[in-house]
């Protein structure tokens, strides 16, 4: 079945730093991919996503590009904040999900000033 | 604000209680999932309805039950509460099958004591 593997966490950086959270899928389909956000004591947001091959979500300076022949999805951003710090979670849907969303399991980052 | 409104936002109860979780979701959106998540930050999905149906089921626990009302919001009811359902509760929604993702709610903080 459809799978979602993350880096594991946490991930310490201190400001300004180069940001990269790997994220790798497995589908039997063509599925859609995302990045979702958790700041500290909130819900989960949609941060970007990816329909299609080669495709490059990006959302407040952050960005994943859709690779199909490495089957990832990568979350970069080139100078993080301490505003930043939060759980980063990678998902997909496809059909052979129900388009339910599968989960990775979440990479906690720590920024500090 | 996500439109997807969750309450109660925090909720204290003892061993061996019931209480109810109230979720509704983005105005337009016909599915309803309801999702787990506890310390180690990982999300365990509950159930999903759809249109006022179950339409899938995760690693519920036959103490907890759910149900999609005709105005499309769901309630999710925990029983016989023990100290480990202690979790932060979830609610989330979606226009349909597809590559949307999910809205989520900001969720219900339960603590079992």
């Amino acid at each position: 079945g459809d799978s979602v593997t993350q880096m594991e966490g946490p991930v310490t950086l201190s400001e300004e730093a180069f940001l990269t959270i790997n994220c790798t899928y497995t589908a039997t389909g063509y599925p859609s991919l995302f990045w979702y956000v958790q700041y500290p004591g909130e819900g989960l947001q949609l941060l970007l996503k990816a329909t299609k091959a080669d495709d490059k979500g990006s959302n407040k300076g952050f960005e994943a590009t859709y690779r199909k022949e490495t089957t990832s999805f990568h979350l970069e951003k080139g100078s993080v904040q301490v505003s930043d710090s939060a759980v980063y979670f990678c998902a997909l849907s496809d059909m052979d999900s129900n388009y339910q969303l599968i989960w990775g399991a979440g990479t906690k980052l720590i920024i500090k000033p | 604000d996500s439109g997807v409104t969750q309450t109660p936002k925090h909720l204290i109860t003892a061993t061996g209680q019931r209480v109810t979780l109230r979720c509704s979701p983005r105005s337009g959106d016909l599915s309803v999932y309801w999702y787990q998540q506890s310390l180690d930050q990982g999300l365990q999905f509950l159930i999903q309805y759809y249109n006022g149906e179950e339409r899938a089921k995760g690693n519920i626990l036959e103490r907890f039950s759910a149900q999609q009302f005709p105005d499309l919001h769901s309630e999710l009811n925990l029983s016989s509460l023990e100290l480990g359902d202690s979790a932060l509760y979830f609610c989330a929604s979606s226009v349909d099958r597809g590559p949307y993702g999910y809205t989520f709610g900001s969720g219900t903080r339960l603590t079992v004591v």
